[in-house]
């Protein structure tokens, strides 16, 4: 079985374009989840999805948008890119989503903005 | 809100020695919690989960973690570090916002192996 993918691997934007990017879940999961890793830290919460619902969102900004579609693959868009949106964007896909069960993450993409 | 915190930014070991990697939680209730590896440009690998069955937690590659309610903690051993192990390990709660369940990732800890 696929594991979780997230495409692309790389991107290189520049200020103020927009970005999308995709992930897929472990095949029967509902649960997607994203998280942005800035270098040298440890990965920190923006969004959850389940069942196509938004269940919460981390302290970012609205530029920062998400959706899950009815196959529950999901997309992170970001708007009005800063330097400082420079990251590995992680996914995250859970059976379900709740307290105790085990995330599985993708291999990221990493994005630059120059 | 629930945290952890790693002790040690970075841990160097030699090769065949034991590895223990520092972690301290805080929570209201009783947590479920993780560990997490990250090897150089890749994604992260769970090591092994705590969900208040056995205390003792055996996970991949020979790790294991022991919950100690009474010291809040949650540490990473390993009895042979091997070269394979260096890379970045994180410790990480699971944690309820509002409706989402989400996860608090601790500060990381850079595991150095040695010959």
């Amino acid at each position: 079985d696929a594991g979780v993918t997230q495409s692309p691997t790389h991107l290189i934007k520049t200020r103020g374009q927009q970005v999308t990017l995709r992930c897929s879940p472990i095949s029967g999961h509902k649960s997607v989840s994203w998280y942005q890793q800035v270098l040298g830290q440890g990965p920190q919460f923006i969004f959850q999805y389940y069942e196509k619902e938004e269940r919460g969102r981390g302290n970012f900004p609205d530029r920062f948008s998400a959706r899950q579609f009815p196959n529950y693959s999901s997309e992170l868009n970001v708007n009005a890119l800063l330097l400082g949106d420079s990251a590995l964007y992680l996914c995250a896909s859970s059976l379900e989503g709740r307290l105790g069960y085990g995330y599985t993450f993708g291999s990221g993409t990493r994005l630059t903005v120059v | 809100a629930q945290s952890v915190t790693q002790l040690d930014s970075h841990v160097s070991v030699s090769e065949g020695t034991p590895v223990l990697l520092r972690c301290n939680y805080s929570s209201s209730y009783s947590p479920s919690l993780f560990w997490y590896v990250q090897h150089p440009n890749k994604g992260l690998q769970l090591l092994l989960k705590y969900t208040s069955a056995a205390t003792l937690v055996k996970g991949i590659n020979g790790f294991e973690a022991e919950f100690k309610k009474s010291e809040t903690s949650f540490h990473l051993t390993k009895p042979s570090a091997h070269m394979s192990d260096a890379a970045e390990y994180f410790c990480v709660v699971s944690d309820r916002d509002g409706t989402a369940s989400k996860l608090t990732f601790g500060t990381g800890t850079r595991l150095q192996v040695t010959l």
